[in-house]
């Protein structure tokens, strides 16, 4: 069945310092991928999305990539400020409209 | 906008007894998404509708777990009985048909003891 994995599962940086996260993907038919950020207590919020005919999309500090021949998608923080500091799911939309969600990155951003 | 509404917020009981949660999502989303989640882990999919019928409940323990959407709005999830490992937030998300992110509901804490 469909898949998303994403590494790394725990993730600390110096404030400032820039982060990533990367999935992959196991149904090719999959063609909007996004990326939540969820902080302790909190509901899953969206931050960001990319969908299948684009490469790369950036708002402000963050931007996510997308390789669709390899499966794969990044999210790239920079300048990482505590607030930051939360756990984010990437998810992947099939064609049904299906959303799997990965097992989560905890990011924490050390001051 | 309203967001998605979901009730009630927490909720205990023993094992099994019964449980419903409710759901009210976003005007005019035809995509309905439960899902557990489980303290530590990402949200798992347990039931999908695309307006009151069912795209996906491959997730769903159905010995147990039951959701319905009348009338394609509001949407009802109900455990009977509970059992210890259903002890989670349960959360609700809407979203419009295509390549559009799902919009999450506060969840329910659901504690079964």
């Amino acid at each position: 069945g469909e898949n998303v994995e994403q590494h790394p599962s725990t993730l600390s940086v110096q404030e400032g310092d820039s982060a990533v996260i990367k999935c992959t993907y196991s149904d090719s038919a999959s063609n909007y991928f996004p990326w939540y950020k969820q902080e302790l207590g909190k509901r899953p919020q969206l931050i960001i999305d990319i969908r299948s005919n684009v490469g790369e999309k950036k708002d402000q500090r963050i931007a996510v990539t997308l390789n669709k021949t390899a499966k794969h998608f990044s999210l790239h923080i920079t300048e990482t400020q505590p607030e930051d500091s939360a756990v984010y799911f990437c998810a992947a939309k099939t064609s049904y409209d299906k959303v799997i969600f990965g097992p989560g990155t905890s990011l924490s951003v050390i001051p | 906008e309203a967001g998605v509404a979901q009730s009630p917020r927490y909720k205990i009981i023993e094992k099994r007894q019964s449980v419903a949660f409710w759901c009210n999502p976003i005007s005019g989303h035809a995509t309905l998404y439960w899902y557990q989640q489980i303290l530590g882990q990402g949200p798992k999919l347990l039931i999908q509708f695309q307006n009151n019928g069912v795209v996906d409940d491959s997730q769903l323990p159905k010995d147990r777990f039951s959701a319905e959407r009348l009338k394609g709005v509001d949407s009802t999830l109900k455990i009977q009985p509970a059992k210890l490992e259903d002890s989670a937030v349960y959360l609700c998300a809407s979203s419009l048909i295509g390549v559009q992110g799902g919009f999450f509901g506060p969840g329910t804490r659901l504690t079964v003891l």
